[in-house]
């Protein structure tokens, strides 16, 4: 079936340190990509996504390529900042469907 | 962006009791939602689907008549745990595609639920 597999946390980093987190996915057609993040307290919020191959997701300095050939969606930043202490939650969806698939999410901490 | 709200953010009962989890959208109508659940290092699994005025799909393995979701006007979701036990203990979550068909999905802030 469809699944997600997201890199396990927790991961902390010292400031302006580079961050990648993991995601690889199975899927039966050619999904959506996305990265959620969810700050303490608050509810998931999209962060980017990709609709198709080879397509990159970008916003607030964090990046991810849409890989078909190792089905992969990567979340890189080149420096985090404390602020994106979090828990980031890789997903995926299929045009028409709403509901996500998501993975284990991430805990980000983020050390000055 | 759309805002919903869930609420409460967290609950603890008794084993035996009904617990309600409240999921609103703040700023636009809400004809679908979706509720989901994590339990601690899982995915979040989707449980059911509400559409205002119907009766709500469930996911396979999902007890409907343990997991009661109403969905009876366009900005309010309820989902009920009825004797509730503590393996019910979990992150419950609700979300709403928002009004526009962009693919993105707006979030409660989640309910966690002890039970004990």
């Amino acid at each position: 079936g469809d699944s997600v597999t997201q890199m396990e946390g927790p991961v902390t980093l010292s400031e302006e340190a580079f961050l990648t987190i993991n995601c690889t996915y199975t899927a039966t057609g050619y999904p959506s990509l996305f990265w959620y993040v969810q700050y303490p307290g608050e509810g998931l919020q999209l962060l980017l996504k990709a609709t198709k191959a080879d397509d990159k997701g970008s916003n607030k300095g964090f990046e991810a390529t849409y890989r078909k050939e190792t089905t992969s969606f990567h979340l890189e930043k080149g420096s985090v900042q404390v602020s994106d202490s979090a828990v980031y939650f890789c997903a995926l969806s299929f045009s028409g469907a709403n509901n996500l698939f998501f993975g284990t999410g991430t805990r980000l901490t983020v050390i000055p | 962006g759309a805002v919903v709200s869930q609420h409460p953010s967290w609950v603890i009962c008794k084993s035996g009791t009904s617990v309600k989890i409240e999921c609103r959208s703040l700023d636009f109508q809400a004809t679908t939602m979706f509720w989901y659940r994590q339990f601690p290092k899982q995915s979040l699994m989707l449980m059911a689907t509400s559409n205002e005025g119907s009766k709500a799909t469930y996911e396979q393995g999902v007890e409907k008549d343990k997991f009661l979701i109403n969905h009876a006007s366009l900005t309010l979701s309820t989902l009920t745990v009825t004797s509730a036990h503590p393996e019910d203990s979990s992150f419950y979550i609700c979300s709403t595609p928002g009004h526009k068909n962009t693919g993105e999905l707006f979030f409660g802030e989640g309910s966690r639920l002890t039970v004990l």
